[in-house]
C-alpha cells in the first residue's frame, strides 16, 4: 500500500469546521483513500471513503484532489464528541488488510 | 444492528500461559481481520479470513499465534506461550466483501504479567 502523511496533532474550535488533510504522493490509480478515526479506548470508526471524486455522508466530507496526490477530511460543525486520532489509509480495490500509519489527533476545543 | 462483539473485553494472564480471544463478527459478512494495536500506535494487521479459510496470515508475529474461523462467522485468536510483548489490544474487524469498509469491535486488552 502507498504510504500516506498526515500532521500529527490538530485542533478545532467547538461548532467550526476541521479540515484533515493528507498527502498520499504514491497512492497507484487503483487505491482508494479511506478515513478511519479511533476515539480513546474504542476500535476504529470507518467514515468515509473515495477514489478520485469527492465524498460526502453522514459523517464527513472527502476532497481529492483532481492528481490524487493528497486529500481533505472535513468534519463540517466539530463537536467534542470528533475529538480523536483520525487515520488516512490508502488501499487497493483487492482489499484486505487497513495498513494504518500515525494518524492525526484532533482534539476539538470548547 | 448488532456490530462486532469480541470476549473478553479485559484479559490477564501470566508469561507463559495461552490464551484464546474470540470474535463475533456483524452477521453475512464474509471477510474477518485481526489486528493488534500497542500503546500509542496505529492497529497493525494480523491476518485475514475469508469465509473459514485464512487468505493472509503475513501479520502473525511468530508460530506462537494461531487463529480459525471454523464455520466461516466467530474466529478465535489463541496465543501459546504468552510472553509480556504480546500486551496489547487486540482488534477484529469484519466486512461484507473484502474489498468493502471494515467494522471493528472494542477490542480485547491483553495484559501479560
Amino acid at each position: 500500500d502507498a504510504k500516506t502523511t498526515q500532521p500529527t496533532s490538530m485542533d478545532c474550535a467547538e461548532g467550526r469546521a476541521a479540515n484533515l488533510p493528507c498527502n498520499h504522493s504514491t497512492i497507484s490509480g487503483n487505491e482508494y483513500v479511506y478515513w478511519y478515526r479511533q476515539i480513546h479506548s474504542q476500535g476504529p470508526q470507518y467514515i468515509i471513503h473515495g477514489l478520485k471524486n469527492n465524498e460526502t455522508n453522514e459523517m464527513a466530507s472527502l476532497i481529492i484532489t483532481e492528481d490524487r496526490k493528497s486529500s481533505t477530511l472535513i468534519l463540517p460543525h466539530a463537536t467534542l464528541r470528533d475529538t480523536a486520532v483520525y487515520y488516512c489509509i490508502v488501499r487497493d480495490n483487492a482489499g484486505n488488510m487497513l495498513t494504518f500509519g500515525g494518524g492525526t489527533r484532533l482534539m476539538v476545543k470548547p | 444492528g448488532a456490530g462486532v462483539s469480541q470476549t473478553p473485553s479485559n484479559k490477564v494472564t501470566e508469561k507463559g500461559k495461552y490464551v484464546e480471544l474470540r470474535c463475533d463478527p456483524i452477521s453475512g459478512h464474509t471477510a474477518l481481520y485481526w489486528y493488534r494495536q500497542s500503546l500509542g500506535q496505529g492497529p497493525e494487521f494480523l491476518i485475514y479470513f475469508q469465509g473459514t479459510g485464512a487468505a493472509d496470515d503475513s501479520g502473525l508475529p511468530n508460530d506462537r499465534f494461531f487463529a480459525v474461523r471454523p464455520e466461516g462467522s466467530v474466529s478465535t485468536l489463541k496465543i501459546q506461550r504468552t510472553e509480556r510483548g504480546d500486551s496489547a489490544v487486540y482488534l477484529c474487524a469484519s466486512s461484507a466483501s473484502p474489498v468493502r469498509e471494515q467494522y471493528f469491535g472494542p477490542g480485547t486488552r491483553l495484559t501479560v504479567t
